[in-house]
């Protein structure tokens, strides 16, 4: 059984449309962080959150504690967006990572 | 500021062989994190260096290991290469501690073991 679990596996989208993408956990955590990874191989760190909503340019994170689960959305999604999104979850002495959401936008 | 840097980028090892891997930190930060991802298994955590010590660790064999220096540079090793320990090989560093903080990933190190 993972401790995380990230859906959709694979999406694809139209340039500028609204994005979402779910993660959800089993274990108590003390954080949980969303990643992106672009073909190639390098991660970026996208957001840290521990309670409520945070918000970058075009990217929005959320967390609900008591149900366990995230989202992070895209608004206006774009081409260059095309990446895979990694939820991760911190329980202080270990994480533990999604499998990922492969996104492509197409222009 | 310079960000995290990895070497090498690649490299090519055969079955029983040992190798070693180097992280360098963004400067200032004393935390840095080991991550194996394969195309099977995702991404897994391995271990976590703090001020020389390392703090946490994830659920690899003993194969696997790594040490943290004064300057906060990090090594891991893998001794006795299996096929299956092919994978890219992240390293991250924070200010003070791996989920409390931002994570800075490096580049990675592709490792392919024939």
């Amino acid at each position: 059984k993972n401790e995380v679990e990230q859906s959709p596996q694979n999406l694809t989208a139209q340039e500028g449309e609204f994005i979402t993408i779910n993660c959800s956990y089993s274990v108590g955590i003390s954080a949980l962080h969303w990643l992106q990874q672009h073909p190639g191989g390098g991660i970026v760190s996208l957001f840290m959150l521990s309670s409520g909503k945070k918000k970058h340019g075009r990217l929005i994170a959320t967390i609900n504690i008591q149900e366990k689960h995230s989202s992070l959305h895209i608004t206006a999604s774009h081409p260059r967006d095309s990446a895979v999104y990694i939820c991760a979850v911190d329980r202080g002495n270990q994480f533990y990572f999604g499998t990922g959401t492969s996104l492509t936008v197409i222009p | 500021k310079a960000g995290v840097t990895q070497t090498p980028r690649y490299l090519i090892k055969t079955r029983g062989q040992q190798v070693t891997l180097s992280c360098s930190p963004i400067s200032g930060h004393r935390s840095v994190s080991w991550y194996q991802q394969t195309p099977g298994q995702g991404l897994q955590f391995l271990f976590e260096y703090f001020s020389e010590t390392q703090r946490n660790k994830g659920n690899f064999p003993g194969r696997f290991s790594g040490r943290q220096f004064s300057n906060s540079r990090s090594e891991m090793n893998v001794s006795t290469l299996e096929l299956g320990d092919s994978a890219l090989y992240l390293c991250a560093s924070s200010l003070v501690r791996a989920g409390g903080d931002e994570q800075y990933f490096g580049p990675g190190t592709r490792l392919t073991v024939t």
